[in-house]
């Protein structure tokens, strides 16, 4: 079935440090691609997103973009601030007809300022 | 503001007793999902609903019962089968379409 897979581990940072977070992803078909945020004790909140190849979501900074030839949908901000120390999952739509999301384990990303 | 919520944020469940967690939305969607939430372990699927009264089993049903009277209510019931309910619970909806799914504030359910 579909699958998404995070990079191992949580991610330490210093403030103003380039963040990257490694998504890949297994399917069938053209999934759509999302990335989610999760701030502590909260539920999850849409960061951003794309529907097709090549595509570029972007939002607060953050920017991945859908690599078919790779399977991969990789999170990158330039300049991470303290306030961005939170959970990130990737998750990736069924294309069944179903509209179930597949998530990755998700990263702890840990900015000290 | 339309949106999803949850009660209680917080639930205490005694050893064979069944708890239920509510979910509720105003953002007329037709999809509704539960899932649950260990440390490490990322988001598993519950239980998830496309319309009024028609639900389906996710990954990981087991112990757990969910009912869909109304479009906007997608109770979960976490039943004594359940032996290991600790965990933190979460309900989204989303639209028609591939639409992004929309997260209530969760539920942390624990065992006295």
């Amino acid at each position: 079935g579909d699958s998404v897979t995070q990079m191992e581990g949580p991610v330490t940072l210093s403030e103003e440090a380039f963040l990257t977070i490694n998504c890949t992803y297994t399917a069938t078909g053209y999934p759509s691609l999302f990335w989610y945020v999760q701030y502590p004790g909260e539920g999850l909140q849409l960061l951003l997103k794309a529907t097709k190849a090549d595509d570029k979501g972007s939002n607060k900074g953050f920017e991945a973009t859908y690599r078919k030839e790779t399977t991969s949908f990789h999170l990158e901000k330039g300049s991470v601030q303290v306030s961005d120390s939170a959970v990130y999952f990737c998750a990736l739509s069924d294309q069944n007809g179903n509209n179930r999301l597949a998530f990755g384990k998700g990263n702890q990303v840990v900015v000290i300022p | 503001d339309g949106g999803i919520t949850q009660s209680p944020k917080y639930l205490f469940r005694k050893e064979g007793q069944n708890v239920t967690l509510s979910c509720e939305q105003n953002l007329n969607h037709d999809a509704m999902y539960w899932y649950r939430q260990d440390p490490g372990q990322g988001l598993r699927l519950i239980y998830y609903s496309q319309i009024v009264n028609d639900f389906q089993k996710g990954d990981i049903a087991e112990g757990y019962s969910v009912s869909r009277e109304k479009k906007e209510s997608f109770p979960l019931t976490v039943t004594s089968a359940q032996k290991n309910p600790t965990a933190f619970y979460l309900c989204a909806s989303n639209g028609q379409g591939v639409q992004p799914q929309h997260f209530g504030d969760g539920t942390r359910l624990s065992i006295l």
